[in-house]
Order: C-alpha cells, then structure tokens, then sequence
C-alpha cells in the first residue's frame, strides 16, 4: 500500500528552467518530509525537509510548497542545472509507535540539458 | 568525518543461498535503519535498530532479518534467496532513533544480483 504518490516519473528541463516534482501523501499523521536527492551510484542525500506547521521552505535554489489540507507537498528546483541532474525521492514520516518511519515515493528522474 | 560504510558493495547469489550484508555507521550513531530499493517499488522500509534492539519493522517476510551489535554496527541477512530480492539495500544511520531523527545519512548500498 503506498502511501506516498510522486509525480512525474521522470522530468526533462532545459537549464536555467524550473523543475518541479509533486507529491500526495494519504496518511495524516505524518509529521515531517524530507526530500532526498540520489545521484548513480550514491546512496539518497537529504536536500530539504519541511514540517506541516509551515507552508513554505527555501534553501538557495530548492523550495518546497506544502498544502496540508489537500495532502500535497512540492519540490521546485529554480534556474536548474545539469549538475541537478539526479533521482529525486519525496518522503513522509509516520508519528506514534511502529509508524515512525519513512515512507518514500517511488522517485523523479531529472534530467537537465545544457 | 567518515560516513556510513556498506559492505559489500556488489554481490551474486543464485536462488536459495542467504546472504549478509553489513553496515558501519557514522561514528556516534547509535540508530541504523534498512531499505530495499527496487525501480519498481522505490524505497521501502525493512528495520530499524537503537542500541541493539530493533525499535521497527517493514512488512518482508520472516527471511530478511538483521541485528546490531554494540558498537551500533549492524548487519542484515537474507535467507533462501529469491529472484525478487535482487536489489540495492541501503542502510541510513542517525544519532537518534528515526522518532527523533531529522537527518538520515545513508549509505552507498549492497547490490545484490540474485541468480
């Protein structure tokens, strides 16, 4: 049962274009969400995270949009590079007992031409 | 500062074999969780271990099992080997238990190839 649905598969942008990746979670009781970003070969990296307190968070050129009554989060990667070119994994994790761990979408594959 | 240490990093097995994999976390971690990753199911949740006890579990089957020690060192082991358990496993350390932990750390990941 998957309860994180990430959209798209996978994204082609033009450099210095705007990527954005979404993500639907099901589960209310998620209290924080990462985004992780995954070059070949490597193992996930945290990129930026967001609680559902706040609606929206920047960090240089990566910002997420939350819209908890709607169960959505977004990543938007401004003026992207190839250097940005990675899959990228939307994440929730779960509060109270055995749900406290994350949970992850099946992940974006970004490519960014020059 | 030495990240998280996964060994080894390719494998093969053939159907029916078990293996164990191995993870070393960042030095001062004492948390350790372990994913499954697939291209068609992504990440998904295996265990977590904190101070040698396993604080949380995935929905595999009994095969996939896993254990730390108390140098917070920790392996997991899969027994009977099935085609579908080729992927890459990754393990992700943290100084606290996933509960309290903002920042997993992961590792490079085990590829196994089962044949």
């Amino acid at each position: 049962q998957q309860q994180v649905k990430q959209s798209p598969q996978s994204l082609i942008v033009q450099k210095g274009g705007i990527s954005i990746i979404n993500c639907a979670y099901e589960n209310t009781a998620f209290d924080y969400f990462p985004w992780y970003q995954q070059f070949p070969g490597k193992g996930p990296a945290l990129l930026i995270a967001i609680r559902p307190d706040v609606s929206e968070k920047k960090e240089g050129r990566f910002t997420i949009s939350f819209n908890k009554s709607a169960k959505q989060f977004s990543l938007h990667i401004m003026d992207s590079q190839p250097g940005d070119s990675a899959t990228y994994f939307c994440a929730a994790r779960g509060s109270g007992g055995s749900n406290y761990k994350l949970t992850f979408g099946k992940g974006t594959l970004l490519t960014v031409n020059p | 500062k030495a990240g998280v240490t996964q060994t080894p990093r390719y494998l093969i097995k053939t159907r029916g074999q078990q293996v164990t994999l191995s993870c070393s976390p960042i030095s001062g971690h004492r948390s350790v969780s372990w994913y499954q990753q697939t291209p068609g199911q992504g990440l998904q949740f295996l265990f977590e271990y904190f101070s040698e006890t396993q604080r949380n579990k995935g929905n595999f089957p009994g095969r996939f099992s896993g254990r730390q020690f108390s140098n917070s060192r920790s392996e997991m082991n899969v027994s009977t080997l099935e085609l579908g358990d080729s992927a890459l496993y990754l393990c992700a350390s943290s100084a606290r238990p996933t509960a309290g932990a903002n920042v997993l750390t992961f590792g490079a990941g085990s590829r196994l190839t089962v044949l």
